[in-house]
């Protein structure tokens, strides 16, 4: 059972590249979630996925954007990325019930020069 | 949206010795879940404990929804235990927040 995978595990972009996080369950969970943790600092939520087909922004969408493919898999675009964009991404899954846990991927560390 | 704070941000602790590490969050929440983030930056699910008290080993966790904080307790501590623990809160389908986290630092 692999829970949630993402990929890559590490990328160096240079500024102005575009470049998509791949994310995938397989838990059967309806959320899921992409974070981006700067040095030092916690997890702040970039967008989040209630369940298939819906998406919303979180703290901080701005130079993002998602798609939710299907139940399983939820991406992450950078259209243009900038060096402030350089942080360590993880996703996320959890079910919408009670008794139910978040699960988390092990991260993508991105890097832009 | 709902604001989460942990203290203390720091902590550093002889091997042996017990601590306390405190979240508070602002409104009220129907999944609150402890993480530790390790040295190699992996998330840890620690415990699930939208209310009541969890055990697991030398780890237990409190919460008390009504006053919107929880606890954890780390007894007879291990220079394994160090990292950053994180709160983190929620409702069902909707988002999930991170608190700053605490940094543990257990000394040999």
């Amino acid at each position: 059972n692999a829970g949630v995978t993402q990929t890559p595990k590490f990328q160096v972009l240079k500024t102005g590249q575009s470049m998509t996080l791949q994310c995938a369950q397989d838990m059967n969970h309806n959320s899921m979630y992409w974070y981006r943790q700067d040095p030092g600092m916690g997890l702040r939520l970039i967008y989040y996925s209630a369940s298939e087909g819906t998406t919303d922004k979180g703290e901080v969408p701005n130079g993002y954007n998602v798609s939710r493919l299907n139940k399983r898999e939820f991406s992450l675009r950078l259209e243009s990325a900038a060096p402030s964009q350089t942080s360590v991404y993880f996703c996320a899954s959890s079910a919408p019930y009670r008794n139910t846990e978040a699960f988390f991927g092990q991260g993508t560390r991105l890097t832009v020069v | 949206g709902i604001q989460v704070e942990q203290s203390p941000p720091d902590l550093i602790l002889q091997e042996g010795a017990n601590s306390t590490l405190r979240c508070n969050f602002s409104d009220s929440v129907n999944n609150l879940q402890w993480f530790h983030q390790n040295p190699w930056g992996q998330l840890i699910n620690l415990f699930y404990i939208p209310s009541g008290t969890k055990q697991n080993g030398r780890l237990s966790a409190t919460t008390v929804a009504t006053e919107r904080y929880s606890l954890l307790y780390i007894s007879s501590s291990q220079t394994t235990d160090s990292g950053v623990y994180f709160c983190a809160v929620g409702n069902y389908g909707q988002n999930f927040v991170f608190g700053p986290g605490t940094r543990l630092s257990v000394l040999p």
